[in-house]
């Protein structure tokens, strides 16, 4: 049992360069989400799924991408990479109702530099 | 104002001493109050989550809510230095699935040998 799993760790991009960064959990999950993390401004919802097939913006979207073919994966695309969007990134799952619901489990993080 | 407010500290206490880390919120509709703990360079991870107002306990750790204050606490005791960790509370209106969340900015917690 992996858990949640994100790759790559560590990333260099050039601006205008585009990238997906992968992830996937064993758990079953319904609910898979990313988040960014940048000093001062603690982790932010990108975008989330609560199901395959099923995506919604988050708090800050804007330059991302997300697709759920499977409920195992929730890759999330940036489409023209800008140094705005140097970051760590995680990855977060867990089930979609009652008392385990709660239990969020996150990935390790990528962590994704543009210049 | 932010819906959720947290000291970024960060907050520096001997071992041995008793730790107070707090969270205030801002809408009375959340329901679960939830502490993540961070080290450097890894992924949050859930420590506790409470249902409504009252204590939480696990171990050297207490989980506090007052609903009425909108304040949150959590406690740790007789701190060792592998408490050093960034710590997160994070609130929900209902429970289930992650895009609800909401998350303070996180208190840096260091453990003084």
């Amino acid at each position: 049992n992996a858990g949640v799993t994100q790759t790559p760790k560590f990333q260099v991009l050039k601006t205008g360069q585009s990238m997906t960064l992968q992830c996937a959990q064993d758990m079953n999950h319904e609910y898979m989400s990313w988040y960014r993390q940048d000093p001062g401004m603690g982790l932010r919802l990108i975008h989330y799924s609560v199901g395959a097939g099923i995506t919604d913006q988050g708090e800050v979207p804007n330059g991302y991408n997300v697709s759920r073919s499977t409920t195992e994966d929730f890759p999330l695309r940036l489409l023209s990479a800008a140094p705005s969007q140097t970051s760590v990134y995680f990855c977060a799952s867990s089930y979609s109702q009652g008392i385990d619901g709660n239990t969020i489990y996150f990935g390790e993080g990528s962590w994704l530099t543009v210049v | 104002q932010k819906e959720v407010e947290q000291d970024p500290g960060p907050l520096s206490v001997p071992e041995g001493a008793i730790v107070s880390l707090n969270c205030t919120y801002s809408n009375s509709a959340f329901q679960y109050f939830m502490w993540y703990r961070q080290y450097s360079r890894k992924g949050p991870e859930l420590l506790m989550y409470t249902y409504s107002s009252g204590n939480k306990e696990d171990g050297r750790f207490t989980a506090q809510v007052d609903k009425s204050s909108k304040y949150i606490s959590l406690f740790i005791r007789d701190s060792q230095p592998s408490d050093s960790a960034t710590y997160l509370c994070a609130i929900r209106p209902s429970g289930g699935g992650a895009d609800g969340l909401t998350f303070g900015k996180g208190t840096h917690l260091i453990i003084q040998p």
